[in-house]
């Protein structure tokens, strides 16, 4: 299994300009994650998944849309790109929660974004 | 929304050294993870805690599920310098809904 997988590695934008970040898993995780990491901070929930067809916010998601089409791929899309979105931005994955609670995320190795 | 309190939010050690880095809510967690993040690589899970009280140790790393539910401390015992990175944990406060919330990383510097 190559794990979760995502591209590009980095991407340098302009302001106003748009892109979709890809992320894709292959271990059939049914929920899938957008987070972000600003510098010398942990990481923010941007919108999270729990199956192919379902999407909702997480802590910041404006300025950002997502689908989910397959259960494999949750792209992430920036309409507008702004410098306060300049961050590194990481996707995760994980199978359905043990009854105790959560099961573990597997993260991607993130997508370095600079917008200028 | 939620925040975690993590400290120290960095740790100048010697080799051989024992490490212990802690988080604090004023929320009731059900979960805590305690994530490493090496440069330009994701996290990587190190220890999962379920219940309040649990302390449980993956080789030399020990974490605890505060009993309050309100915190967790990770140990790293004679630190090596591949244990060079940032230590973040995590919280999931409601069951089931597999949000986490990170607190703002622990960065350890080793030297040799």
């Amino acid at each position: 299994n190559a794990g979760v997988t995502q591209t590009p590695k980095f991407r340098i934008l302009k302001i106003g300009q748009s892109m979709t970040l890809q992320c894709t898993q292959d271990m059939n995780h049914n929920y899938m994650y957008w987070y972000r990491q600003d510098p010398g901070m942990g990481l923010k929930l941007i919108y999270y998944s729990v199956g192919a067809g379902i999407t909702d916010k997480g802590e910041v998601p404006n300025g950002y849309n997502v689908s989910r089409s397959t259960t494999e791929d949750f792209p992430l899309r920036l309409e507008l790109a702004a410098p306060s979105q300049t961050s590194v931005y990481f996707c995760a994955s994980s199978p359905p929660g043990r009854s105790q609670g959560l099961e573990t995320q597997y993260f991607g190795p993130g997508t370095r974004l600079l917008v200028l | 929304g939620q925040q975690l309190n993590q400290s120290p939010q960095s740790m100048f050690i010697q080799e051989g050294e024992d490490v212990s880095m802690n988080c604090t809510s004023s929320s009731i967690f059900n979960t805590w993870l305690w994530y490493k993040q090496e440069p330009g690589e994701g996290p990587v899970l190190l220890i999962a805690l379920y219940k309040a009280g649990e302390l449980t140790s993956n080789g030399r790393l020990t974490a605890q599920f505060g009993i309050t539910r309100k915190d967790s401390f990770l140990n790293i015992s004679a630190s090596i310098p591949s244990d060079v990175g940032i230590y973040f944990c995590a919280g999931q406060i409601i069951q089931g809904a597999q949000k986490l919330v990170f607190g703002q990383g622990t960065r350890l510097t080793i030297n040799p």
